[in-house]
């Protein structure tokens, strides 16, 4: 397997733009994980779904973020409209099971708005 | 609502042993122990887990403490390419979440 791949890697848009990220998990894994790493605030849990139904999406900072799992294979992160301050490194990790598991990660997508 | 504490930083020698606490008085019986770490430029990755035993695998061992309000990652011989941010995450239900981890430095 080619492991967990995000697009795009790196992303700069203007501020008021929607910006759409994406994540392929694993295949054949349950969870999938969407993070956030800033200098500031380090690897923040954004939400995570367990086949495919988000669980928990209390650290989506805002309305203007959205996530969907339409299918097993396939995930998007939504920020719109983008604002500068949403510049980070995001990453989408997926897992087999839950917390007796270990979870693999993306290489991340640098998005950065101007 | 951080449940681990480790320490900023650590250095350590090329080719020595490394011992990365972490504190986790707070532990529930069904918590799982993770480490993962993030190399620069680079998503985090697992390097072990347990629940009350010590485990090894080919990248480190990890100790528990008898109380398991504690846990210690070890590196046998570190290398420069061990340089990199270590977490230590409990697991009590299926999400997963980040302190601010140790930033391990290795000098040649």
């Amino acid at each position: 397997d080619a492991g967990v791949i995000q697009s795009p890697r790196h992303e700069v848009t203007e501020m008021g733009q929607e910006v759409t990220l994406r994540c392929k998990p694993i295949s054949g894994h349950d969870y999938l994980f969407w993070y956030r790493q800033t200098m500031m605030r380090g690897l923040e849990l954004l939400i995570y779904f367990n086949n495919n139904v988000p669980i928990d999406d209390s650290g989506m900072p805002e309305d203007r973020f959205s996530a969907k799992m339409p299918n097993a294979s396939f995930s998007t992160l939504k920020i719109q409209p983008s604002e500068p301050r949403d510049s980070a490194v995001y990453f989408c990790a997926s897992s087999y099971g839950g917390l007796n598991t270990e979870a693999f990660f993306g290489q991340g997508t640098r998005l950065t708005v101007v | 609502d951080a449940k681990t504490t480790q320490p900023n930083s650590m250095e350590s020698n090329e080719e020595e042993p490394v011992h990365l606490p972490c504190n986790h008085s707070t532990i529930s019986g069904t918590d799982y122990i993770h480490w993962y770490r993030q190399l620069p430029s680079q998503g985090p990755e697992y390097v072990i887990h347990g629940l009350t035993s010590n485990v090894n695998n080919r990248m480190a061992s990890l100790a528990i403490a008898e109380d398991r309000k504690s846990s210690t990652l070890i590196l046998h011989r570190a290398t420069l390419r061990d340089a990199a941010v270590y977490y230590c995450i409990l697991r009590d239900n299926n999400d997963m979440r980040f302190g601010a981890g140790t930033r391990l430095t290795v000098k040649p």
